[in-house]
């Protein structure tokens, strides 16, 4: 089964750092383009940022230099280490995974939730 | 950065309406636009992608329409079930913006 599952989520203080993790399993990781969006509590979906298959990084201008999302391929899991986190960085942070580029995004985790106060 | 823009906000149909959800891009987009619902306190889930190709296993009454900048979500005819926020997200190059999103209720 195709499943993404989000961890390392929890309440930290302005100013922390954080890093989630985004497990998957029934597909590669590495082989795919794989993404963070975020939703604040009540509010719409946000795009983070984006890891290409081919290494290539974008981020949101929102959490650029601050946010760093990579992959380990041994373990099948994508992350995004947040640094500098501010109280509007507080949402539901899912994980998903476009198919091929221009694909929307056909796999989401269930979500971690990031609260910072 | 190109902006996705949604119209309306939200919406109030009865069941067996057709409602239609709009969605502009300040710049063409070609058709690498993807739809998504989101039910009220669950993942989002993708329903078109390629401004107009359904997903495998979501209900023919959903359809999806445009190219370039102005791009159109139909429910053909609404379901209890449909009640949802939908989201238009561009699928080009990043950063892969999200419209703010459709609220749909029933009437």
């Amino acid at each position: 089964e195709v499943q993404l599952v989000e961890s390392g989520g929890g309440l930290i203080q302005p100013g922390g750092s954080l890093r989630l993790s985004c497990a998957a399993s029934g597909f590669t990781v590495s082989t795919n383009y794989m993404s963070w969006v975020r939703q604040a509590p009540g509010k719409g979906l946000e795009w983070v940022s984006v890891l290409y298959s081919g290494g290539s990084t974008y981020y949101a201008d929102s959490v650029k230099g601050r946010f760093t999302i990579s992959r380990d391929n041994s373990k099948n899991t994508l992350y995004l280490q947040m640094n500098s986190l501010r109280a509007e960085d507080t949402a539901i942070y899912y994980c998903a995974r476009y198919p091929k580029y221009d694909y929307g995004m056909d796999v989401w985790g269930q979500g971690t939730t990031v609260t910072v106060s | 950065d190109i902006q996705m823009t949604q119209s309306p906000s939200s919406l109030s149909a009865s069941v067996g309406d057709r409602v239609t959800i709009t969605c502009r891009a300040s710049q063409g987009i070609r058709n690498y636009l993807a739809w998504y619902q989101q039910k009220p306190g669950k993942v989002p889930k993708l329903l078109i992608q390629a401004a107009s190709t359904l997903q495998s296993g979501v209900p023919s009454r959903f359809s999806g329409s445009g190219s370039g900048t102005d791009f159109t979500l139909t429910i053909s005819s609404l379901q209890p079930e449909d009640v949802a926020t939908y989201y238009c997200q561009k699928c080009d190059s990043a950063p892969r913006t999200f419209g703010q999103g459709t609220k749909v209720e029933i009437k």
